[in-house]
This record gives C-alpha cells, sequence and structure tokens, in this order.
C-alpha cells in the first residue's frame, strides 16, 4: 500500500515560475525522501529531511515537513526546461527494518 | 565511481516463461533493493538483500524471486510470466540497508514487456 500520496499529480507550468509539490504519509516516519524520474530513466535522490528537521534547502530546492499534519512539500524555484521530470516522495516507517514506500508521483511539465 | 548497472535494458518474452534481470551495485553498497513500476500501481517494493540476505520482501506472489552473491551483484528472477509482469523494473543499491538513513542509487531499469 502507498505511504506517501503526491499533489498534484500533474503540474504544467512556465519556464522561471516556481513548482510546488506536495506529499501525505499516514504513519510516523524517521525521514522522508524526495526523488526525481526523467521518462524511462531510473530515480534520483534529490534530497533527505529528517523527521526532526522542518526545513531544508540544497540549490534551488526547498523542503519543508510538518510531522504534525504528516505532510511535506518540494519547491522547486525559477524552474527550468531541464526540471520536467516526475517527482516522488518516500517515507520509512517508523517501526524499524521497513523498505522505503514511494507515492505515485508528481508528473511535472515545464514550459520554455 | 560507476553507477547502479542494470541487464538487460530491455526484455520481451511470452507468457509462461521465465526471466532473470540482473543488478550492479555502486561498488562498497552491499544493499540492494528492487522495485517495480508500472503506470497503474507506482513503484512497489519487490525485496531488499544486504550482505546475500533478504532483509525484507514485499507483497508479491511466490514467482517472483531474487537473490544476492558475494560480491553484492544481484539478480531477480520472474517464473511463468503473466501479461501483468509489462512493468520497468529498478534495483537501486544503498550504503545501508533499505536507503532508510542513506539514499537509494537506482539503476536505469529493464523494460519487461510481456505478450
Amino acid at each position: 500500500s502507498q505511504q506517501g500520496e503526491e499533489d498534484p499529480q500533474a503540474l504544467s507550468i512556465q519556464e522561471g515560475e516556481n513548482a510546488t509539490m506536495n506529499c501525505s504519509y499516514k504513519t510516523s516516519i524517521n525521514n522522508l525522501q524526495w526523488y526525481r524520474q526523467n521518462s524511462g530513466r531510473g530515480l534520483v535522490h534529490l534530497i533527505l529531511i529528517r523527521s526532526n528537521e522542518r526545513e531544508k534547502h540544497s540549490g534551488r530546492l526547498r523542503v519543508t515537513l510538518d510531522t504534525s499534519k504528516k505532510s511535506s512539500s518540494l519547491l522547486i524555484t525559477a524552474s527550468r526546461a531541464a526540471d520536467t521530470a516526475s517527482y516522488f516522495c518516500a517515507t520509512d516507517r517508523n517501526s524499524g527494518n521497513t523498505p522505503l514506500v514511494f507515492g505515485k508521483g508528481t508528473r511535472l511539465s515545464v514550459i520554455a | 565511481k560507476a553507477g547502479v548497472t542494470q541487464t538487460p535494458r530491455y526484455l520481451i518474452k511470452t507468457r509462461g516463461q521465465q526471466v532473470t534481470l540482473s543488478c550492479s551495485p555502486i561498488s562498497g553498497h552491499r544493499s540492494v533493493s528492487w522495485y517495480q513500476q508500472t503506470p497503474g500501481q507506482g513503484l512497489q517494493f519487490l525485496f531488499e538483500y544486504f550482505s546475500e540476505t533478504q532483509r525484507n520482501k514485499g507483497n508479491f506472489p511466490g514467482r517472483f524471486s531474487g537473490r544476492q552473491f558475494s560480491n553484492s551483484r544481484s539478480e531477480m528472477n520472474v517464473s511463468t510470466l503473466e501479461l501483468g509482469d509489462s512493468a520497468l523494473y529498478l534495483c537501486a543499491s544503498s550504503l545501508a540497508p533499505g536507503g532508510v538513513d542513506s539514499p537509494l542509487h537506482f539503476g536505469n531499469g529493464t523494460r519487461l514487456t510481456v505478450t
């Protein structure tokens, strides 16, 4: 079963705009990760945020985590056509020895 | 450092046949996880191996099996293929088990088509 669910399912924006994707999950977690997947390729790790962190930055990426609402958001600022991809959140259940569970992803299209 | 390598890249099989997929992890990574990706179900966890031991198994039938060798390379096997097994099979390696505290590094997958 899916632990994380991304919202929206698809997002289309103009180059230069900001893109925000959300992830909600069901059970307590140790950390939450975001991955990107270009069409037909493997996933690439973007950022990991631990349950005791509220915000994390990496270049043009900003991730927030609200454990009280069991939700996270990924913000991509000043988007580029190369950011066109699917974005997935992945969570581990805070019960030890469990694999990462991925949501179904948000498909982002950045139009030049 | 070479990334995760999956072979073959594409595979076409007929129903009832069996298939073996191979994954070579990043050097030094002892954890290998397998995921099945389909448009309808997204990424579904198959199994994970760490130091040749299966640590976790997803909710898949016994037709799906895997193993890990002493050099950390891993194979997964699907027997008696069904049309619904058509998917992108992704392998990922990580330093720590399961990618919980260290990120997963994915290969580009094997695209399996069952006809």
